[in-house]
């Protein structure tokens, strides 16, 4: 069965400091790959994807993620954090033959001063 | 360009009604997805249309139906509402599937009481 597994429920994280956030994937081939944001009360906004190629991919909001078929990873990264990044994060993996996202449980990110 | 549109943002249905959630897709793309996100979970899928037709379906029951028009715009029946139905109903439009990521709504958020 295919999965996606964000193990972070909550992370708490000081504004200026690096923030890493793990995804695990389930399939039998190499999925599309994505980051959404949501903003509380909003929708999704796509913050990288990864389809093939270079396996570091850089997104919007100085956010990067990278790749690691081994490890069957996808976990998002960035510098340096700002108040403005607290909100809740999803992974999601799409089947390469198929165009149904599967999301994680999401992570939240709150960022103190 | 515009984004996703959806209506209402809000609504408040009574248990064993019907409700339509309406979803505008953006300019230039025929695909359209839904997707329902209970309270503190990610998104689940919901189906998809692409060019008037149903392309696929989650594990949810047939009072769950679709729509699209000719114009790409999309709507999400629901019947015989439970209230377990309560959630946010997200709407995503591509051009090419998961090849370009999906652009969400904002979603409408369906208490049902």
């Amino acid at each position: 069965a295919q999965s996606v597994t964000q193990p972070d429920i909550h992370i708490t994280v000081s504004e200026g400091a690096s923030l890493e956030l793990r995804c695990n994937y389930s399939y039998g081939a190499t999925p599309y790959l994505f980051w959404y944001v949501q903003s509380p009360g909003q929708g999704l906004q796509l913050l990288l994807k990864y389809f093939s190629g270079d396996t570091l991919v850089q997104g919007i909001k100085g956010f990067e993620a990278e790749f690691k078929r081994s490890q069957s990873s996808f976990n998002l990264r960035k510098p340096s954090v700002h108040w403005s990044d607290a909100a809740e994060y999803f992974c999601a993996v799409a089947p390469s033959n198929d165009y149904k996202l599967s999301f994680g449980a999401g992570t939240t990110v709150t960022v103190r001063a | 360009e515009t984004g996703v549109t959806q209506s209402p943002t809000h609504l408040i249905k009574t248990r064993g009604q019907q409700v339509t959630l309406r979803c505008s897709s953006q300019s230039g793309h025929n695909t359209v997805s839904w997707y329902q996100q209970a309270l503190g979970q990610g998104p689940q899928f919901i189906f998809q249309y692409y060019r008037e037709e149903e392309n696929g379906r989650g594990n949810f029951p047939p009072r769950f139906s679709g729509l699209q028009f000719p114009n790409y715009s999309s709507e999400l029946n629901v019947n015989a509402l439970e209230l377990d139905d309560s959630a946010l109903y997200l709407c995503a439009s591509s051009m090419k599937g998961a090849q370009d990521g999906y652009t969400f709504g904002s979603g409408t958020r369906l208490t049902v009481v």
